[in-house]
């Protein structure tokens, strides 16, 4: 049973508009959420996290939106950069971000020139 | 900036054997986890100290087994290796609750 679900394995999306990347989660004691970005070979790198007292966290050109009602999040990414092309993978955690992480299947997001 | 360190990068096994790995977290992280990410599939979480204390554990199998050290380095140990676990083995640490946890870069397992 799938707890995080990111229903789009791939995104494409043209340099300097906005990525999308879209996470659900269905455990309702999950209460910190992070994004990772991660090449292959690589392990994942921490973007952006949230906690569930709050619907919003922004950091340069990141941003995430928490939907506690409808256990979702989404990751903005403006303006979108070649670099940014990579596997994101949505991770959710409960106890307050001290218990292990479960994580999505990722989505992979091509940003095209 | 100091990152999480693995080693050893690459292992290879062959089955019934046994295998260590290690993991050095940040400075001042007194939080490490353990996480499994076979083939085309998501990191799976194992295990995690906490101030040399197991703080939570996942999925890890009996034939697992782990500990944090006072250094807060920690090991993790696999006998009675199958080819299952060929994975990718990461190691993340984190400073405390609410916070992020950072990735060391993984050591990838193979068993012949």
């Amino acid at each position: 049973d799938q707890q995080v679900k990111q229903n789009s394995p791939s995104l494409s999306v043209q340099e300097g508009r906005i990525s999308i990347l879209n996470c659900d989660y269905t455990n309702s004691m999950f209460d910190y959420f992070l994004w990772y970005k991660k090449y292959p070979a690589e392990g994942p790198t921490f973007l952006i996290s949230i906690s569930s007292i709050k619907d919003k966290n922004e950091d340069g050109r990141f941003t995430v939106f928490l939907n506690k009602s409808a256990k979702h999040l989404s990751l903005h990414i403006v303006p979108s950069q070649p670099g940014d092309s990579a596997v994101y993978f949505c991770a959710a955690s409960a106890q307050g971000g001290a218990d292990g992480l479960t994580f999505g299947k990722g989505t992979h997001l091509i940003i095209q020139p | 900036a100091a990152g999480v360190i693995q080693s050893p990068r690459h292992l290879i096994k062959e089955k019934r054997e046994t295998a260590t790995l290690k993991c050095y977290p940040i400075p001042r992280h007194d939080t490490v986890y353990w996480y499994q990410q076979g083939p085309g599939q998501d990191p799976q979480f194992l295990i995690s100290f906490y101030e040399k204390m197991q703080s939570d554990k996942g999925s890890i199998p009996d034939r697992f087994s782990a500990q944090q050290f006072s250094d807060y380095h920690s090991e993790l140990n696999m006998s009675s290796l199958e080819l299952g676990d060929s994975a990718l083995y990461f190691c993340a640490s984190s400073p405390g609750v609410s916070q992020p946890q950072h990735f060391g870069d993984g050591t990838r397992l193979s068993i012949l």
